[in-house]
């Protein structure tokens, strides 16, 4: 099985400022790669996902941006951040058509 | 586009009561996917149906995949409080990079 890393586990940044956040894989090669949103008390929205390195693809319009420099590295980017943005953001692994995922262990993210 | 429909939202028991939680799609499924939430924490997987009609058992945790393959069910027998959390259903459709639509949740309190 995989390990999701996923830091930093919570911050609080001023609307307006940038955001990353990163995420690396351990125990498997060329994983996909998938970057959640979980408002509170709510499911998961997929946000991006990566099928290899410098392949994202984005699944609702945005303010954040993804990033896949490496095969087990995956990040999370905001220019300037809003309100809206703040929430639980969670990384996770699968491989191929398994479905299975596996997720780090989250971002908590307040924006003031 | 693809939905999925989770319900009840919450759902609150006595210790030693069974708990049912269900999973509907909008679509037929390739296959769906539970996970288990605890609170401040990130989803676990727990298990995957894959075929029509099937039934997997995890001790006190039973999960129906639907012979239409658009809803499924997962029931706990004999609740614990270790059963606490938020269980999703995520069903996965026929497209690449085996993205997964996730229901909004069921929450689990059980009262000892």
């Amino acid at each position: 099985s995989q390990t999701i890393h996923q830091w930093p586990a919570t911050l609080v940044q001023p609307v307006g400022s940038p955001l990353s956040l990163e995420c690396t894989v351990e125990g498997t090669s060329n994983p996909n790669l998938y970057w959640y949103r979980q408002a509170a008390g709510r499911g998961l929205q997929l946000l991006f996902y990566s099928v290899g390195i410098g392949q994202i693809s984005s699944e609702v319009p945005q303010n954040l941006s993804a990033s896949r420099p490496q095969d087990r590295q995956f990040i999370l980017s905001s220019k300037k951040l809003l309100l809206s943005d703040s929430g639980f953001y969670l990384c996770a692994g699968g491989q191929g058509w398994t479905g299975e995922l596996f997720f780090g262990e989250g971002s908590r993210l307040t924006v003031l | 586009g693809q939905q999925v429909m989770q319900i009840p939202q919450y759902q609150h028991v006595q210790e030693g009561e069974d708990f049912t939680t269900y999973c509907n799609s909008s679509t037929t499924l390739s296959n769906i996917q539970w996970y288990k939430q605890r609170p401040g924490g990130h989803p676990v997987f727990l298990i995957q149906l894959v075929k029509s009609g099937e039934v997997k058992k995890q001790k006190r945790l039973t999960f129906q995949f639907g012979e239409a393959k658009k809803n499924s069910s997962l029931h706990i027998t004999a609740t614990q409080t270790t059963d606490v959390g938020t269980y999703f259903c995520a069903g996965g459709g026929n497209t690449n990079a085996g993205k997964s639509t996730f229901g909004d949740g069921t929450t689990l309190t059980v009262k000892p």
